[in-house]
Protein backbone atom coordinates (compact mmCIF):
# COMPACT_ATOMS: atom_id res chain seq x y z
CA UNK A 1 0.00 0.00 0.00
CA UNK A 2 0.78 3.66 -0.15
CA UNK A 3 2.82 5.04 2.76
CA UNK A 4 3.98 8.86 3.48
CA UNK A 5 6.21 9.63 5.68
CA UNK A 6 6.20 12.97 7.32
CA UNK A 7 9.10 14.55 9.45
CA UNK A 8 9.13 16.15 12.11
CA UNK A 9 6.46 14.55 13.62
CA UNK A 10 6.45 17.71 16.25
CA UNK A 11 8.74 20.30 16.89
CA UNK A 12 8.96 23.46 19.21
CA UNK A 13 10.53 26.95 17.90
CA UNK A 14 11.52 30.39 19.05
CA UNK A 15 9.03 33.17 17.24
CA UNK A 16 10.76 34.55 14.61
CA UNK A 17 12.81 31.03 13.84
CA UNK A 18 12.10 29.18 10.52
CA UNK A 19 10.81 25.58 10.43
CA UNK A 20 11.35 23.11 7.71
CA UNK A 21 8.64 19.92 7.44
CA UNK A 22 9.42 17.18 5.13
CA UNK A 23 6.55 14.82 3.30
CA UNK A 24 7.94 12.18 1.23
CA UNK A 25 6.21 9.18 -0.69
CA UNK A 26 7.93 5.97 0.25
CA UNK A 27 6.51 3.48 -2.58
CA UNK A 28 5.35 5.68 -4.75
CA UNK A 29 5.61 8.59 -7.21
CA UNK A 30 3.71 11.80 -6.35
CA UNK A 31 3.06 14.09 -9.17
CA UNK A 32 0.94 16.84 -6.77
CA UNK A 33 1.15 17.18 -3.01
CA UNK A 34 -1.17 18.94 -0.90
CA UNK A 35 -0.33 20.54 2.71
CA UNK A 36 -3.28 21.41 5.14
CA UNK A 37 -3.34 23.07 8.61
CA UNK A 38 -5.52 21.46 11.46
CA UNK A 39 -6.40 23.79 14.61
CA UNK A 40 -7.59 21.85 17.71
CA UNK A 41 -11.23 20.20 17.07
CA UNK A 42 -11.32 21.69 13.65
CA UNK A 43 -11.19 20.02 10.28
CA UNK A 44 -8.33 19.80 7.76
CA UNK A 45 -7.79 23.25 6.26
CA UNK A 46 -6.05 23.02 2.94
CA UNK A 47 -3.10 25.48 2.07
CA UNK A 48 -1.11 25.03 -1.05
CA UNK A 49 -1.43 22.31 -3.49
CA UNK A 50 2.13 21.57 -4.86
CA UNK A 51 3.42 19.62 -7.94
CA UNK A 52 6.49 18.51 -8.76
CA UNK A 53 9.02 21.11 -10.93
CA UNK A 54 6.64 23.90 -10.63
CA UNK A 55 5.69 26.68 -8.61
CA UNK A 56 2.85 25.85 -5.31
CA UNK A 57 -1.05 27.27 -5.77
CA UNK A 58 -1.73 28.85 -2.32
CA UNK A 59 -4.98 28.78 -1.22
CA UNK A 60 -7.25 32.18 -0.52
CA UNK A 61 -5.72 33.83 2.48
CA UNK A 62 -2.26 31.88 2.80
CA UNK A 63 0.64 34.11 2.77
CA UNK A 64 2.96 32.07 0.19
CA UNK A 65 6.44 34.48 1.70
CA UNK A 66 5.42 32.69 5.02
CA UNK A 67 4.53 29.32 3.98
CA UNK A 68 7.29 28.22 1.31
CA UNK A 69 6.78 25.16 -0.47
CA UNK A 70 8.81 23.19 -2.35
CA UNK A 71 8.40 20.15 -4.63
CA UNK A 72 11.81 19.58 -6.09
CA UNK A 73 11.29 15.32 -6.55
CA UNK A 74 8.04 13.14 -7.20
CA UNK A 75 9.03 11.41 -3.73
CA UNK A 76 9.87 14.74 -2.00
CA UNK A 77 7.58 18.20 -0.64
CA UNK A 78 8.92 20.10 1.79
CA UNK A 79 7.33 23.09 4.16
CA UNK A 80 8.90 26.15 5.26
CA UNK A 81 7.17 28.48 8.18
CA UNK A 82 8.87 30.82 8.05
CA UNK A 83 9.82 33.60 10.71
CA UNK A 84 7.03 31.58 13.18
CA UNK A 85 4.57 33.24 15.22
CA UNK A 86 2.92 31.61 18.20
CA UNK A 87 -0.45 32.13 16.50
CA UNK A 88 1.26 29.40 13.26
CA UNK A 89 1.19 27.05 16.40
CA UNK A 90 -0.95 24.28 14.89
CA UNK A 91 -0.77 20.58 13.37
CA UNK A 92 0.33 20.62 9.94
CA UNK A 93 -0.66 17.49 7.68
CA UNK A 94 0.57 16.39 3.51
CA UNK A 95 -0.99 14.07 1.34
CA UNK A 96 0.53 13.13 -1.73
CA UNK A 97 -1.67 11.72 -4.61
CA UNK A 98 -0.85 8.78 -6.61
CA UNK A 99 -2.17 5.74 -8.42
CA UNK A 100 -3.44 4.75 -4.93
CA UNK A 101 -5.35 8.03 -4.57
CA UNK A 102 -4.65 10.39 -1.64
CA UNK A 103 -2.09 9.54 1.01
CA UNK A 104 -1.60 11.80 4.60
CA UNK A 105 1.09 11.71 6.35
CA UNK A 106 0.98 11.40 9.90
CA UNK A 107 1.12 15.18 10.58
CA UNK A 108 3.58 17.31 12.37
CA UNK A 109 2.68 19.47 15.46
CA UNK A 110 4.27 22.93 15.28
CA UNK A 111 4.95 24.80 19.16
CA UNK A 112 5.76 28.44 18.36
CA UNK A 113 7.00 29.46 21.57
CA UNK B 1 -12.53 27.80 1.80
CA UNK B 2 -15.85 25.56 1.10
CA UNK B 3 -16.48 22.76 3.99
CA UNK B 4 -19.03 20.14 3.57
CA UNK B 5 -21.39 19.82 6.65
CA UNK B 6 -21.31 16.88 8.74
CA UNK B 7 -23.92 15.23 11.19
CA UNK B 8 -23.79 14.96 14.22
CA UNK B 9 -20.88 16.98 15.33
CA UNK B 10 -20.27 14.39 17.51
CA UNK B 11 -21.57 11.45 19.27
CA UNK B 12 -21.27 9.58 22.76
CA UNK B 13 -22.63 5.64 22.16
CA UNK B 14 -22.24 2.82 23.83
CA UNK B 15 -19.76 -0.33 22.52
CA UNK B 16 -22.06 -2.13 20.60
CA UNK B 17 -24.39 0.62 18.80
CA UNK B 18 -24.54 1.01 15.45
CA UNK B 19 -23.72 4.81 14.01
CA UNK B 20 -25.05 6.69 11.73
CA UNK B 21 -23.47 9.82 10.11
CA UNK B 22 -23.82 11.88 7.29
CA UNK B 23 -22.10 14.56 4.67
CA UNK B 24 -24.06 17.27 2.63
CA UNK B 25 -23.15 19.98 0.28
CA UNK B 26 -24.62 22.38 -1.72
CA UNK B 27 -23.06 21.55 -4.64
CA UNK B 28 -22.34 18.49 -6.42
CA UNK B 29 -19.24 15.89 -6.22
CA UNK B 30 -17.79 13.44 -7.78
CA UNK B 31 -16.00 11.80 -5.70
CA UNK B 32 -16.85 10.96 -1.74
CA UNK B 33 -14.24 9.74 0.25
CA UNK B 34 -14.14 8.83 3.84
CA UNK B 35 -11.45 9.24 6.59
CA UNK B 36 -11.05 8.20 10.26
CA UNK B 37 -8.64 10.42 12.48
CA UNK B 38 -6.85 9.37 15.65
CA UNK B 39 -5.23 11.88 18.16
CA UNK B 40 -2.39 13.45 16.61
CA UNK B 41 -2.50 11.10 13.22
CA UNK B 42 -3.36 11.91 9.64
CA UNK B 43 -6.46 10.63 8.35
CA UNK B 44 -6.79 7.36 6.87
CA UNK B 45 -8.87 6.47 3.98
CA UNK B 46 -11.92 4.13 4.98
CA UNK B 47 -14.15 4.50 1.98
CA UNK B 48 -14.16 5.60 -1.09
CA UNK B 49 -17.14 5.91 -3.36
CA UNK B 50 -17.32 7.06 -7.05
CA UNK B 51 -20.39 6.74 -8.41
CA UNK B 52 -23.84 8.21 -7.26
CA UNK B 53 -26.39 5.79 -5.70
CA UNK B 54 -23.47 3.73 -4.88
CA UNK B 55 -23.19 1.62 -1.73
CA UNK B 56 -20.18 0.12 -0.50
CA UNK B 57 -18.86 -1.59 2.25
CA UNK B 58 -15.77 -2.60 4.18
CA UNK B 59 -15.75 -4.45 6.94
CA UNK B 60 -18.35 -3.37 9.73
CA UNK B 61 -18.23 0.08 7.80
CA UNK B 62 -20.76 1.01 5.23
CA UNK B 63 -21.00 4.15 3.24
CA UNK B 64 -23.64 5.60 0.53
CA UNK B 65 -22.86 8.43 -2.54
CA UNK B 66 -25.80 9.93 -2.09
CA UNK B 67 -28.23 10.02 -5.41
CA UNK B 68 -28.35 13.63 -6.25
CA UNK B 69 -24.60 13.70 -5.51
CA UNK B 70 -24.95 16.66 -3.16
CA UNK B 71 -24.77 14.21 0.21
CA UNK B 72 -22.93 10.81 1.65
CA UNK B 73 -23.91 8.61 4.54
CA UNK B 74 -21.35 6.33 6.45
CA UNK B 75 -22.46 3.57 9.19
CA UNK B 76 -20.82 1.61 11.76
CA UNK B 77 -22.61 -1.47 12.75
CA UNK B 78 -21.45 -3.23 16.20
CA UNK B 79 -18.78 -0.30 17.49
CA UNK B 80 -15.98 -1.18 19.25
CA UNK B 81 -13.34 0.74 20.96
CA UNK B 82 -10.67 1.22 18.58
CA UNK B 83 -13.89 2.77 16.26
CA UNK B 84 -13.34 6.19 18.77
CA UNK B 85 -11.93 8.85 16.35
CA UNK B 86 -12.69 11.74 14.39
CA UNK B 87 -14.96 10.94 11.07
CA UNK B 88 -14.74 13.01 8.14
CA UNK B 89 -15.66 12.92 4.65
CA UNK B 90 -14.20 14.55 1.74
CA UNK B 91 -15.52 15.78 -1.61
CA UNK B 92 -13.68 15.70 -5.06
CA UNK B 93 -15.65 17.47 -8.20
CA UNK B 94 -13.53 15.17 -10.79
CA UNK B 95 -14.51 11.22 -11.23
CA UNK B 96 -11.28 10.01 -11.66
CA UNK B 97 -7.54 10.80 -9.65
CA UNK B 98 -6.29 13.94 -11.33
CA UNK B 99 -4.29 16.74 -9.70
CA UNK B 100 -7.72 18.28 -7.65
CA UNK B 101 -7.76 18.97 -4.09
CA UNK B 102 -10.76 17.54 -1.61
CA UNK B 103 -13.04 19.40 0.23
CA UNK B 104 -13.27 18.68 4.12
CA UNK B 105 -16.52 17.88 6.41
CA UNK B 106 -16.17 19.91 9.48
CA UNK B 107 -16.05 16.06 11.18
CA UNK B 108 -17.52 13.62 13.44
CA UNK B 109 -16.29 13.19 16.69
CA UNK B 110 -17.50 9.53 17.87
CA UNK B 111 -16.85 8.75 21.54
CA UNK B 112 -17.88 5.61 23.32
CA UNK B 113 -19.16 5.50 26.72
CA UNK B 114 -17.67 2.32 28.71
Amino acid sequence: GAVVSQHPSRVICKSGTSVKIECRSLDFQATTMFWYRQFPKQSLMLMATSNEGSKATYEQGVEKDKFLINHASLTLSTLTVTSAHPEDSSFYICSALGNYGYTFGSGTRLTVV
Amino acid sequence: GQQLNQSPQSMFIQEGEDVSMNCTSSSIFNTWLWYKQDPGEGPVLLIALYKAGELTSNGRLTAQFGITRKDSFLNISASIPSDVGIYFCAGRRGSNFGNEKLTFGTGTRLTIIP
